[in-house]
């Protein structure tokens, strides 16, 4: 079953505490990405990888870091959570190109910083 | 001002209405557009998904772009309760990876 998964699912930690959320697709696809999303401003990019070792920026870069060692898996890494990255976090992977590309979004993880 | 507007709702319809949502975009790049449903405490799934200007249609489901007024719709025939969920589009640019997302219409589909 082609599918992206994301753990932990729900995660509740401390200010300044390193935390570490996983992605991974079996779908074998090139882009990856990472979106927060919050009430009333819908998902916001906020790292996304076109391929192995190449990653960029998206809408809401700090305060965070991701890395694309393999091309299955995209972690995302907050190295000192603050209260203000208290958020959903959804992984994404898509295959394609333009009309074709389709893009899969993993379960989310819901992510509380006290 | 953001990029992409979209009403958040909520909106709620009684079983069998037509639905209307829509979206403003203010970035006249943009060449794709999508519609994406998200169940409460689930990932969004891709609906719909147009290019440039005119019409899609995809059995309950119509997608329209008009890309001089840039502004998008989605049209839902005969809801039904399971239709019950969040509405986002979603859009970006020709060269572009990116999505740029509204914020969501909540709607509700009364039995």
């Amino acid at each position: 079953e082609a599918q992206v998964t994301q753990n932990p699912r729900y995660l509740i930690t401390v200010t300044g505490k390193k935390l570490t959320v996983t992605c991974s697709q079996n779908m074998n696809h090139e882009y990856m990405s990472w979106y927060r999303q919050d009430p009333g401003l819908g998902l916001r990019q906020i790292y996304y990888s076109m391929n192995v070792e190449v990653t960029d920026k998206g809408d809401v870069p700090e305060g965070y870091k991701v890395s694309r060692k393999e091309k299955r898996n995209f972690p995302l890494i907050l190295e000192s959570p603050s209260p203000n990255q208290t958020s959903l976090y959804f992984c994404a992977s898509s295959s394609g190109q333009g009309y074709q590309e389709t893009q899969y979004f993993g379960p989310g993880t819901r992510l509380l910083v006290l | 001002q953001k990029e992409v507007e979209q009403d958040p709702g909520p909106l709620s319809v009684p079983e069998g209405a037509i639905v209307s949502l829509n979206c403003t975009y203010s970035n006249s790049a943009f060449q794709y557009f999508m519609w994406y449903r998200q169940y409460s405490r689930k990932g969004p799934e891709l609906l719909m998904y147009t290019y440039s200007s005119g019409n899609k249609e995809d059995g309950r489901f119509t997608a329209q772009v008009d890309k001089s007024s840039k502004y998008i719709s989605l049209f839902i025939r005969d809801s039904q309760p399971s239709d019950s969920a969040t509405y986002l589009c979603a859009m970006r640019a020709g060269s572009a990876r990116q999505l740029t997302f509204g914020s969501g219409t909540q709607l509700t589909v009364l039995p």
